[in-house]
């Protein structure tokens, strides 16, 4: 069993471009949630998706859009990027109606903004 | 203020002690209590959770919550080399996956051999 898979690992991107970074759930998953990690804090939740629809939000601006494709996996998208956008993106995944201490995290991908 | 306030150290502490990791919270919705533990360049792993107030333990590691206080405590005895990394506390209201878990600074721990 492969876990969460996240790509890339790291990106580097310059203010005011676009950026996409992508997760694969752990095998049998079918919800994915998405977290900002920013350096020496906490994720914070950025939003969820289950059947291809955003089901939670957290406190992100429009600027953080996602994306969840019929196998589950998904994507994050985040336009205009500020330096502020620097941090670890987490992707953990789960069961629709499971517990929300069965949820696995990605190895996150790193992205930094200059 | 924010929700869950965490110490983020760091905490040195030699080979063999007990470490004392802590959170408070200031939402008293919060029922389940959580524990993650994040190598560096890693995601988290969930290492325990307990739901409402009481005791946990596995092996080497007991979870604690005082929802009086509002104040959770991980322990960690005999600890090992391999425990340095960055404990997370995280809590939620409800049991539903949500996603939308609530997490500390985190507290970084270096055990030296």
């Amino acid at each position: 069993d492969a876990g969460v898979t996240q790509s890339p690992t790291h990106l580097i991107k310059t203010r005011g471009q676009q950026v996409t970074l992508r997760c694969s759930p752990k095998s049998g998953h079918d919800t994915v949630s998405w977290y900002q990690q920013a350096l020496g804090q906490g994720p914070q939740f950025i939003f969820q998706y289950y059947e291809e629809e955003e089901r939670q939000r957290g406190n992100f601006p429009d600027r953080f859009s996602g994306h969840q494709f019929p196998n589950y996996s998904s994507e994050l998208n985040v336009n205009a990027l500020l330096l502020g956008d620097s941090a670890l993106y987490l992707c953990a995944s789960s069961l629709v109606g499971g517990m929300n201490t069965e949820a696995f995290f990605g190895q996150g991908t790193r992205l930094t903004v200059v | 203020q924010k929700e869950v306030e965490q110490d983020p150290g760091p905490l040195s502490v030699p080979e063999g002690a007990i470490v004392s990791l802590n959170c408070t919270y200031s939402n008293s919705a919060f029922q389940y209590f959580m524990w993650y533990r994040q190598y560096s360049r890693k995601g988290p792993e969930l290492l325990m959770y307990t739901y409402s107030s009481g005791n946990k333990e596995d092996g080497r590691f007991t979870a604690q919550v005082d929802k009086s206080s509002k104040y959770i405590s991980l322990f960690i005895r005999d600890s090992q080399p391999s425990d340095s990394a960055t404990y997370l506390c995280a809590m939620d209201k409800g049991s539903s996956n949500t996603g939308k878990l609530i997490f500390g600074q985190g507290t970084t721990l270096q055990v030296k051999p």
